[in-house]
């Protein structure tokens, strides 16, 4: 579904240049989170927001920054993108508390050269 | 922090027969255990979840079992078909609330 929104789907960029990925929601929900996907690796957990005015490193942030611009928006940016960040970036939401679902997005395709 | 561990890693099975992944976590805490599965070149999307209240949970022919004092759960895929061939996330909600993954399971279903 088109609930939550990733852009760009792909991007190539060269290393040393900044790159944000924006993200957006329609579910209304309070939770916001970016995860990082590597083969074998499954899914890290880079960022996560779960107001507003909350940030949180995730397991993985060194080399990416946050900003929750909105309830329904959250973009990652790469101040100084480097070749091992090639990857595919989720965002996903989910409603407040334990035990609700994340919904990801369609993802974005990071490749730095 | 969470710790949770997937195996097998790559699994391969004849269309008909069963599929089981496994995964352990380390928070006797944690809550709530969902799975999801990821299409190639899609988001990964929940198919099923068990919450610690909860020993087993059945959804046609997927089905997720629990053992909260081994701190294990399960995930069993009956009568595979072709359209099972995925890469099957395990995670487990943290203190937080927020979900840790396993590494994922690739299943390949033969015809």
């Amino acid at each position: 579904d088109a609930d939550v929104t990733q852009t760009p789907r792909n991007r190539i960029t060269k290393t040393g240049k900044r790159i944000m990925l924006e993200c957006s929601q329609t579910k209304g929900h309070d939770r916001m989170y970016w995860y990082r996907q590597d083969p074998g690796l499954g899914l890290r957990l880079i960022y996560y927001s779960f107001d507003v005015k909350d940030i949180n490193k995730g397991e993985i942030s060194d080399g990416y920054s946050v900003s929750r611009q909105a309830q329904a928006k959250f973009s990652l940016s790469l101040e100084s993108a480097i070749p091992n960040q090639t990857a595919l970036y989720f965002c996903a939401t989910s409603g407040s508390g334990t035990g609700n679902t994340i919904y990801f997005g369609e993802g974005s395709w990071l490749t730095v050269v | 922090g969470e710790n949770v561990e997937q195996h097998p890693s790559t699994l391969s099975v004849q269309e008909g027969d069963s599929a089981v992944i496994k995964c352990t976590y380390s928070d006797s805490a944690s809550n709530y255990f969902p799975w999801y599965k990821q299409e190639l070149g899609k988001r990964p999307q929940l198919i099923i979840d068990i919450r610690s209240n909860v020993g087993e949970k059945k959804d046609q022919r997927i089905a997720v079992t629990l053992n909260k004092t081994a701190k294990h759960f399960s995930l069993h895929i009956t009568e595979t078909q072709p359209e099972d061939s995925a890469v099957y996330f395990c995670a487990v909600t943290d203190s937080w609330g927020k979900l840790q993954f396993g590494a994922g399971t690739q299943v390949v279903v033969t015809p």
